[in-house]
Parts: C-alpha cells; sequence; structure tokens
C-alpha cells in the first residue's frame, strides 16, 4: 500500500504570511494527488486534483506542485478563512485504494 | 442540486452491527464510483471503502476487510455501508463521497468533488 507523509504536521503563521505543506509518496504515483482543506466542524472541501490542477471556484493563492513522490501545497498570502487542516491524498486511478496524508494543521 | 444525505448518529455496542445508508440526488450513483471515508475523533481522514461505478470492484482498507460491505440500491440512488463485528475503533464519523475524474489527454485524474454531510458512529458499551 502506498504510504502520505505530510509535514508540518502543524504550523502557526500570520494574515499575510505564504505557507509551505509538503507531501511525500511512499513509491511514485505520477501527478496522482490531491490537496484537500477542512475547516473545523466542517466537510473536507478538494483545493488542487492533477498534483497541481486548481478546482474551480479555489482562490489562486492556493498552488501546487510536484511529480512522482514529492508535492508541495503553497498558499501565497494566508487568510482569515485559510486557518484549517490540509490534506494530500493519493488517488492512483487504479486499483481505486485511496491514502490520505496525516494532515497538516494551520493555526493562528 | 448535487448532494448526498446522510443519516443521523448512532451508538452501537462492540460486536454489534449497523447500516449506514446514503441517498444520492442531483446524479445518479451507477454512473460514480463511491467511496466511504471516516474521521476518528480529533483525527485525521481515513478512507475506507470504494465500489465502482459498475458495481464490478470493491476495495477496503485493511482494518475493515472481513467486516464491511460497500453496496448500492440503483432504484433509490443510495449507497449503503454495511458494518459488522464493530470494534471501539471504529468510532468516528463516515463520509460518502463521490468519485469523480478529469480527463486529460490519455490520463484521468480522480478526486472526491461531493461529501455527505457524515453519519457519527459511536460504538460503546
Amino acid at each position: 500500500d502506498i504510504q502520505m507523509t505530510q509535514s508540518p504536521s502543524s504550523l502557526y503563521a500570520s494574515v499575510g504570511d505564504r505557507v509551505t505543506i509538503t507531501c511525500r509518496a511512499s513509491q511514485n504515483i505520477n501527478s496522482h494527488l490531491n490537496w484537500y482543506q477542512q475547516t473545523q466542524g466542517k466537510v473536507p472541501k478538494l483545493l488542487i486534483y492533477g498534483a497541481s490542477t486548481l478546482q474551480s471556484g479555489v482562490p489562486s493563492r492556493f498552488a501546487a506542485r510536484g511529480y512522482g513522490t514529492y508535492f508541495t501545497l503553497i498558499i501565497t498570502s494566508l487568510q482569515p478563512e485559510d486557518f484549517a487542516t490540509y490534506y494530500c491524498q493519493q488517488s492512483s486511478p487504479s486499483p481505486r485504494v485511496v491514502t490520505f496524508g496525516g494532515g497538516t494543521k494551520v493555526e493562528i | 442540486q448535487v448532494q448526498l444525505v446522510q443519516s443521523a448518529g448512532t451508538v452501537v455496542q462492540p460486536g454489534g452491527s449497523l447500516t449506514l445508508p446514503c441517498a444520492a440526488s442531483g446524479f445518479t450513483v451507477n454512473t460514480f464510483g463511491m467511496h466511504w471515508v471516516r474521521q476518528a475523533p480529533g483525527k485525521g481522514l481515513e478512507w475506507v471503502a470504494f465500489i465502482q461505478f459498475d458495481k464490478s470492484v470493491k476495495h477496503y482498507v485493511d482494518s475493515v476487510k472481513g467486516r464491511f460491505v460497500v453496496s448500492r440500491d440503483d432504484s433509490s440512488n443510495t449507497l449503503f455501508l454495511e458494518m459488522k463485528s464493530l470494534i471501539p475503533e471504529d468510532t468516528a464519523i463516515y463520509f460518502c463521497v463521490r468519485d469523480n475524474k478529469k480527463t486529460v489527454g490519455s490520463t484521468s485524474y480522480f478526486y472526491m468533488d461531493v461529501w455527505g454531510k457524515g453519519t457519527s458512529v459511536t460504538v460503546s458499551s
């Protein structure tokens, strides 16, 4: 099974900061990597799919890149509504066995 | 409106059984793969199970194999998760989720785009 490791597990930041979260896969997953945001008490929301494609409606301050086993999510200028937990997810097409990273909590 | 409607939370004793429904509206479940994802209290997301759009393929996380079964009733457009031999470690919010894809050239990228609000399952005596 593919394991996903996120770092850091938590971080403190201020409004306007640039934030970078990393995600490593235990084996090559090409670009089959998604990012989700979950705010407290809410359902996860898709931010990025295919390692770097912004989901419709997601602000452009979110960006992501990576390929193979190393991926990053970047928030260029943190906004108050961005304080949340972020999860990476490997989403290989076959088999459709999905794995989430452990999450990164972005706190004030 | 595309949505997944899940039932209210419940408490079940260790060793007990439970079936979670997830009713889809705004789309037909037999045209999408569907997942179950759970989140234990204060913990991260854990993928649990997947059923392919044509029901020909099902996958499960190792910790639930042999105990959980994912199924679907196309006449009611509803997804189910049948859970047996429940243990306290199964305590979590269970989300049903739609599997969607975007094809670029010859490559399809899969992602979870529609989530139910979740059903809280507590396994406790």
